[in-house]
């Protein structure tokens, strides 16, 4: 696609329930990137996928978080029973690879804006 | 650990004037620095980067400036135009870790 694609873009669920947040990447980017902004802080890193595997998952707060990618394409990120601090805008955003960061940067998608009650 | 902190949670400037945004960084094994831009409900778009080898980066109105010794970046947009509120990140890599750090942001307001 044009652009790095996420869904849904507003979610809303109960405490204890678990989410699925879905990223597309641009075509051809094999690299892929989950960040996530709680309220008043900056874009906390997350997990990052080369291909399918994830050399990087150091940024994942706890278990209850994981991500799979397949197809080099689609990546999903999922929350068990989530809690009212996973509240937060989580960005998704792709590369060409891992070598062609700088100078440029990411291009990310809109986010998807969970909020837990 | 914040190794990326933008201090200024927020910025007012009047149109016409010149905006400076700063950052401070903790690692001096960084070797790129971007800035990126973020405007409500979008995500984020790269706006301008600087090499570490370097000091100064000039694209049109944006101005990215780089100290090392002082481990801080500003940058610097002049004019200042009402389209240019939105809040701004900083963000560092270095080679290895294949990933950005971002800062807090800093939200700036052009006033018309």
């Amino acid at each position: 696609g044009a652009g790095v694609s996420q869904s849904p873009s507003n979610k809303v669920t109960e405490k204890g329930k678990d989410v699925e947040l879905r990223c597309d990447p641009i075509s051809g980017h094999t690299a892929l990137y989950w960040y996530r902004q709680r309220l008043g802080q900056g874009l906390e890193f997350l997990i990052y996928f080369q291909g399918n595997s994830a050399p990087d998952k150091s940024g994942l707060p706890s278990d209850r978080f994981s991500a799979e990618r397949t197809g080099e394409s689609v990546s999903t990120l999922t929350i068990q029973r989530t809690q009212q601090e996973d509240s937060a805008v989580y960005l998704c955003a792709s590369s060409l690879g891992r070598h062609d960061l700088p100078p440029y940067g990411y291009t990310f998608g809109s986010g998807t804006r969970l909020t837990v009650v | 650990d914040q190794q990326v902190k933008q201090n200024s949670p927020s910025l007012s400037v009047q149109e016409g004037r010149i905006s400076i945004l700063n950052c401070d960084y903790t690692n001096s094994m960084f070797d790129y620095f971007l800035w990126y831009k973020k405007y409500p409900a979008e995500g984020p778009t790269f706006l301008i980067s600087i090499s570490s080898i370097k000091d100064k980066n000039e694209d049109g109105r944006f101005t990215v400036f780089l100290n090392k010794s002082a481990k801080h970046l500003s940058l610097h947009i002049v004019p200042s135009q009402p389209g240019d509120s939105a809040v701004y990140f900083c963000a560092a890599y270095g080679s290895g870790t294949y990933k950005y750090i971002f800062g807090t942001g800093t939200r700036l307001k052009v006033l018309a």
